[in-house]
């Protein structure tokens, strides 16, 4: 199993780009979610997912959409990219129920200029 | 809402000294407690967990961290640093609600081991 795996690992954009994160699970786990980490604030929670067809919005969600079209993927979406979006973006996935911990995946740092 | 307070930011430790790392948290029952850790460059790996049972918790890699309900906390220890040991841990907590899913986490302690 390659566990979760995220594409880009790397990237930088303009203000004002859009740009999709890529996330991928093959563990057949139904949650997912996505965090931001910044510098001494650990990690927040942007949006997740219960599953297939289901989204919600975790901490600090605006200026990123969601879809789970597929219990697989789960893309992040900037749909206009701005400085404070700078940041290292984590994927993760678990199964359901509270019990089972999170596998992270190995990130995407993304700057914006 | 649930919170966790990690108080040291950085903390220095020369290879084969004791480590111990603070984790406070705020929750209104007894929560589900994790520590991670995320070395230079890569994702997080899940060191322990705590859902009930014995405070007192084994791990990988040699760390052990126990629950201590009274005082709010879930401290991080390891006997013997190893240089291997440097990177950030983070402390989490999830809820344990119907979906409990959803994990908050510390801001993180960067741990540097010196020769």
């Amino acid at each position: 199993n390659a566990g979760v795996t995220q594409t880009p690992k790397f990237q930088v954009l303009k203000t004002g780009q859009s740009m999709t994160l890529q996330c991928a699970q093959d563990m057949n786990h139904e949650y997912m979610s996505w965090y931001r980490q910044d510098p001494g604030m650990g990690l927040r929670l942007i949006h997740y997912s219960v599953g297939a067809g289901i989204t919600d919005q975790g901490e600090v969600p605006n200026g990123y959409n969601v879809s789970r079209s597929t219990t697989e993927d789960f893309p992040l979406r900037l749909l206009s990219a701005a400085p404070s979006q700078t940041s290292v973006y984590f994927c993760a996935s678990k199964g359901a129920g509270a019990i089972y911990e999170q596998y992270f995946g190995p990130g995407t740092r993304l700057t914006v200029t | 809402a649930q919170s966790v307070t990690q108080p040291d930011i950085h903390i220095t430790v020369s290879e084969g000294a004791s480590l111990e790392l603070r984790c406070n948290y705020s929750y209104g029952a007894t929560p589900y407690l994790f520590w991670y850790v995320q070395s230079p460059g890569q994702g997080l790996q899940l060191l322990l967990k705590y859902f009930s049972g014995d405070t007192l918790v084994q791990g990988i890699k040699g760390f052990e961290a126990e629950f201590k309900r009274s005082q709010s906390s879930f401290n991080l220890r390891k006997p013997s640093v190893h240089w291997s040991d440097a990177a950030e841990y983070f402390c989490a907590v999830g809820a344990r609600e119907a979906a409990g899913n959803k994990l908050t986490f510390g801001g993180g302690t960067r741990v540097l081991v010196k020769p």
